[in-house]
């Protein structure tokens, strides 16, 4: 099993700035990482697939990237709606998710 | 309008059973892979099981033994049978189509979710 390590559990930005989100896989996982996004009381929802494509309606500020064991979530600026957890997760034999990235308003 | 709705949770005892159904609609079950993913109070996202077809089903080893999930593509409806449950069974179990990309499969349309709370 491919654990996933995100980093930092939380980061505390304000609306406008950028964050940047971290995910470290412990053996390669090629280009095969999705991000989601979960808001208080909500489902998660998917983001970034294939580590760079944003999923259908996904807004331009959000951006993936990397491969093999380091992937990076970019949010250029912060809108109010982004404060939320965020999740990467990988599909070896079967699925795993990173703990968890809170970013909250400072 | 795609929709995905999870129903059946409850509240039972330790080596209890309970079913969860998943109701889709907006688009056809028998064209998609369907995955259960769950989030214990206050934690974070554990893949549960994912159904292809028939044959097809897979389980994280903690549930490996004691869920089972099917399917009736009849219904549109995916069910979870959950046997022995055990405390740290506790969760909200989501329900969740998967999307097949160039390089692998995500869950992509997920429900609101359905509350199973294991307790004596």
């Amino acid at each position: 099993e491919i654990v996933l390590t995100q980093s930092p559990a939380t980061l505390s930005l304000s609306p406008g700035e950028r964050a940047t989100l971290s995910c470290r896989a412990g053996q390669s996982v090629g280009s095969y990482l999705a991000w989601y996004q979960q808001k208080p009381g909500q489902a998660p929802r998917l983001l970034i697939y294939d580590a760079s494509n944003r999923a259908t309606g996904i807004p331009a500020r959000f951006s993936g990237s990397g491969s093999g064991t380091d992937f990076t979530l970019t949010i250029s600026s912060l809108e109010p709606e982004d404060f939320a957890v965020y999740y990467c997760q990988h599909r070896s034999h079967w699925w795993t998710f990173g703990q968890g990235t809170k970013v909250e308003i400072k | 309008e795609v929709q995905v709705v999870e129903s059946g949770g409850d509240m039972v005892q330790p080596g209890g059973s309970l079913r969860v159904s998943c109701a889709v609609s907006g688009f056809s079950l028998s064209s998609y892979a369907m995955s259960w993913v769950r989030q214990a109070p206050g934690k974070g996202l554990e893949w549960v099981s994912t159904s292809g077809g028939v044959d097809d089903t897979y389980y994280a080893d903690s549930v490996r033994g004691r869920f089972t999930v099917s399917r009736d593509n009849s219904k549109n409806t995916v069910y979870l049978q959950m046997n022995s449950l055990r405390v740290e069974d506790t969760a909200l179990y989501y329900c969740a189509s998967l999307y097949t990309s160039a390089h692998s499969k995500y869950f992509y349309y997920w429900g609101q979710g359905t509350l199973v709370t294991v307790s004596s």
